[in-house]
C-alpha cells in the first residue's frame, strides 16, 4: 500500500517568514495530493490540492509543488501569520487517501 | 448548516461499556468514512462506505461496527470499550473514491477510563 512520509514534524517560524513542509510517497500510481490544515479542536480542512498532471498550484499565500519522478510534493506558505499556526497534513491517493503524520506549524508574532 | 456533523463532541465512559457516535452529512456525497486520530495526531482510516455499502474495512477490532442507514449517515458503534480506544474519531465524506477531497466533521473525543 501507499506510504507517505512528512517532514518536519514541528516547524517554528517568525511572522512574515516562509514555511515549507515536504512529503514523499511510495506508490507511483498515486495521482491526487491534497493538503489539510487542522486547528485545535477541529477536523482537518482542505487548503489546497494538486493532481499528477500539474507541477505547481498556487492560491494566494499557499502553493504546492509536485515532482512525480522523485515522488515528492511540498507545501509552501509565504508571509506567514499567527493564524497559520496549526497542524498540516499531506496525503496521497490513487483510490484511498493515505495521510502523512502531520507537521505542527507555530508562527510567532 | 454544518456540512459534516457528528455527535457527541465529547464522550467519557468506562471500560467495558458500549457507545455510539453518530455522523450526518448534507453535502450529497456518496462516500463516508471513519478515521481515528491518536494522541500523536496520526490519522488512520477505519472504514469507508459508498452508497450504504462497506468498501473499506481496515484492520480494526470487530468490537467496532459501522452502520449506514442511508448514504447521508454513517454511525459507529463500539462494544466493550478498552483504554486503547481513547482517541479522537472523525467522520468524513466525499464524492466517490479516488481524487476527491474529504470533508471532515469536527471530531468526537472519546476517553475511556
Amino acid at each position: 500500500g501507499e506510504n507517505v512520509e512528512q517532514h518536519p514534524s514541528t516547524l517554528s517560524v517568525q511572522e512574515g517568514d516562509s514555511a515549507v513542509i515536504k512529503c514523499t510517497y511510495s506508490d507511483s500510481a498515486s495521482n491526487y495530493f491534497p493538503w489539510y490544515k487542522q486547528e485545535l479542536g477541529k477536523g482537518p480542512q482542505l487548503i489546497i490540492d494538486i493532481r499528477s498532471n500539474v507541477g505547481e498550484k498556487k492560491d494566494q499565500r499557499i502553493a504546492v509543488t509536485l515532482n512525480k519522478t522523485a515522488k515528492h510534493f511540498s507545501l509552501h506558505i509565504t508571509e506567514t501569520q499567527p493564524e497559520d499556526s496549526a497542524v498540516y497534513f499531506c496525503a496521497a491517493a490513487y483510490s484511498t487517501l493515505t495521510f502523512g503524520k502531520g507537521t505542527m506549524l507555530l508562527v510567532s508574532p | 448548516d454544518t456540512a459534516v456533523s457528528q455527535t457527541p463532541k465529547y464522550l467519557v465512559t468506562q471500560m467495558g461499556n458500549d457507545k455510539s457516535i453518530k455522523c450526518e452529512q448534507n453535502l450529497g456525497h456518496d462516500t463516508m468514512y471513519w478515521y481515528k486520530q491518536d494522541s500523536k495526531k496520526f490519522l488512520k482510516i477505519m472504514f469507508s462506505y459508498n452508497n450504504k455499502e462497506l468498501i473499506i474495512n481496515e484492520t480494526v477490532p470487530n468490537r467496532f461496527s459501522p452502520k449506514s442507514p442511508d448514504k447521508a449517515h454513517l454511525n459507529l458503534h463500539i462494544n466493550s470499550l478498552e483504554l486503547g480506544d481513547s482517541a479522537v474519531y472523525f467522520c468524513a465524506s466525499s464524492h466517490p473514491l479516488g481524487g476527491s477531497p474529504l470533508h471532515f466533521g469536527n471530531g468526537t473525543r472519546l476517553t475511556v477510563t
